[in-house]
C-alpha cells in the first residue's frame, strides 16, 4: 500500500521569505501523480501544484515549486516570496496513474500548518 | 475549472436522525467520487468511494450501514448518515475525478459539510 509522509507539523517563514515543506512517499508503481493541496481557514481543498512521476522537469506555479526526487520518493515544496495569504496547511497527496475506482483515491500525508509572519 | 458543490455546508441534527449530503459536480462528468472525513487539525481520511451505477467501495473500519453512500448519476452522490451520534460529528469533504482524465490525475473538492450531532 503507498503512504505519505509528511515530517513537519508545523512551519514559520516570515512574509517575502522562502519556506520548503517535505514529503516523502512509499509506493511500488512507476506511474502516479503527486500533488500539493493548501488548506487555508475556509477548509477548501485548492490545489497548489501538481507533478506527473513520468516527467523528470519539476513542476512551477508561479511562486510554488516543487523538487521532484523519484528515486528517493521524495516530493518537496517550496513556497518563494511568502504571502500572508499562504498561511495555511498544506497537503501532500499521491494518486495512482491506474484507472478505476478506488485505485485513483487520493493519499494524504498528514499536514503540515504554515504560519507566516508579518 | 472543473466545480464540485457539497450541501450543505453545515448542519445541526439531534442524535437518532439521518442527514444527508450531496454532492454535485456541476460542469463535468464524474464516475468516481470519493468521500472523506476530516477531524480538526488532522488529514483527510478516506471514508468510501462512489462508482456510478455500482456499490460504494467502503474503507477499512467503515460502517457500511452507518454511512449510507449512492451515486445515482454521473453529477451527484449523497453520503446518508443514519441515526447520527455525537461521535459522528466531523467535516465531511467530498472529491470527483472526471470521466476524461483531462485534469492530469487531478481530483476536485466540495466546499466540505459539517456535522454536529446534539
Amino acid at each position: 500500500a503507498q503512504t505519505v509522509t509528511q515530517s513537519q507539523p508545523e512551519m514559520s517563514v516570515q512574509e517575502a521569505e522562502t519556506v520548503t515543506l517535505s514529503c516523502t512517499y512509499d509506493t511500488s508503481e512507476s506511474d502516479y501523480y503527486l500533488f500539493w493541496y493548501k488548506q487555508p481557514p475556509s477548509r477548501q481543498m485548492i490545489l497548489v501544484i501538481r507533478q506527473e512521476a513520468y516527467k523528470q522537469q519539476n513542476a512551477t506555479e508561479n511562486r510554488f515549486s516543487v523538487n521532484f526526487q523519484k528515486a528517493a520518493k521524495s516530493f518537496s515544496l517550496k513556497i518563494s516570496d511568502s504571502q500572508l495569504g499562504d498561511a495555511a496547511m498544506y497537503f501532500c497527496a499521491y494518486r495512482s496513474a491506474r484507472y478505476g475506482g478506488a485505485t485513483n483515491k487520493l493519499i494524504f500525508g498528514t499536514g503540515t500548518l504554515l504560519a507566516v509572519q508579518p | 475549472g472543473a466545480v464540485v458543490s457539497q450541501h450543505p455546508s453545515r448542519v445541526i441534527c439531534k442524535s437518532g436522525t439521518s442527514v444527508k449530503i450531496e454532492c454535485r459536480s456541476l460542469d463535468f462528468q464524474a464516475t468516481t467520487m470519493f468521500w472523506y472525513r476530516q477531524f480538526p487539525k488532522q488529514s483527510l481520511m478516506l471514508m468510501a468511494t462512489s462508482n456510478e451505477g455500482s456499490k460504494a467501495t467502503y474503507e477499512q473500519g467503515v460502517e457500511k450501514d452507518k454511512f449510507l453512500i449512492n451515486h445515482a448519476s454521473l453529477t451527484l452522490s449523497t453520503l446518508t448518515v443514519t441515526s447520527a451520534h455525537p461521535e459522528d460529528s466531523s467535516f465531511y469533504i467530498c472529491s470527483a475525478s472526471r470521466v476524461d482524465r483531462g485534469a492530469a490525475g487531478e481530483l476536485f473538492f466540495g466546499e466540505g459539510s459539517r456535522l454536529t450531532v446534539l
